[in-house]
């Protein structure tokens, strides 16, 4: 199957300060990006979806200005938390896939984010 | 809208035990059905996937099928390992808050325990 990476896998932080994750599609090339949300023991929360070249689209609740989405290639998109705090600790996940229905999301390893 | 409903668990087998995990969904159509499996500390990984009503997807030992006339796909192993001990997520794809993507909607997950 495709391969997704995500960097770091981990990252420690001090409140206040930005975060970005990248997400990379290695082996094909990613029309639609998504970034979920997870915490402890719970499902994944969808937070963004994003189409290479345009603006990401936020579910309801997700503060676009707080969460950058950027997806300016095929097979690049990054997630910015700006001004960190500790409730936006989280296991931060991204996923990839082509545009259509039943295309399968292929999910990268997860960044593990703690803000002190 | 589209909604799929799981055997939360958690759920502990002996080793070589008879696994099963439901899910249903409530869908317009006939949308592409999916499971995904999540290890400890990880992304999630597609298990397998139905694109049509009486596929039958599989993997690994595991198998489901697409049920219309139920509107299930519920998730069955024969003889369960150790190393199956994760978290198992049932999702089906629906339309995003912008309506110009298919995001996935997933169940609430079920932790397996397998134990030697």
């Amino acid at each position: 199957g495709a391969v997704v990476s995500q960097h770091p896998s981990w990252v420690i932080c001090k409140s206040g300060t930005s975060v970005k994750i990248e997400c990379r599609s290695l082996d094909f090339q990613a029309t639609t990006m998504f970034w979920y949300r997870q915490f402890p023991k719970q499902s994944l929360m969808l937070m963004a979806t994003s189409n290479e070249g345009s603006k990401a689209t936020y579910e309801q609740g997700v503060e676009k200005d707080k969460f950058l989405i950027n997806h300016a290639s095929l097979t690049l998109s990054t997630l910015t938390v700006t001004s960190a705090h500790p409730e936006d600790s989280s296991f931060y996940i991204c996923s990839a896939s082509g545009w259509w229905p039943g295309e399968t999301q292929y999910f990268g390893p997860g960044t593990r984010l703690l803000v002190l | 809208g589209d909604s799929v409903t799981q055997m939360e668990g958690p759920v502990t087998l002996s080793e070589e035990a008879f696994l099963t995990i439901n899910c249903t969904y409530t869908a317009t159509g006939y949308p592409s059905l999916f499971w995904y499996v999540q290890y400890p500390g990880e992304g999630l990984q597609l298990l397998l996937k139905a694109t049509k009503a009486d596929d039958k997807g599989s993997n690994k030992g595991f198998e489901a099928t697409y049920r219309k006339e139920t509107t299930s796909f519920h998730l069955e192993k024969g003889s369960v390992q150790v190393s199956d001990s994760a978290v198992y997520f049932c999702a089906l794809p629906a339309q995003n808050s912008g309506g110009s993507n298919y995001k996935l909607t997933f169940g609430k997950g079920t932790l397996l325990t397998v134990n030697p």
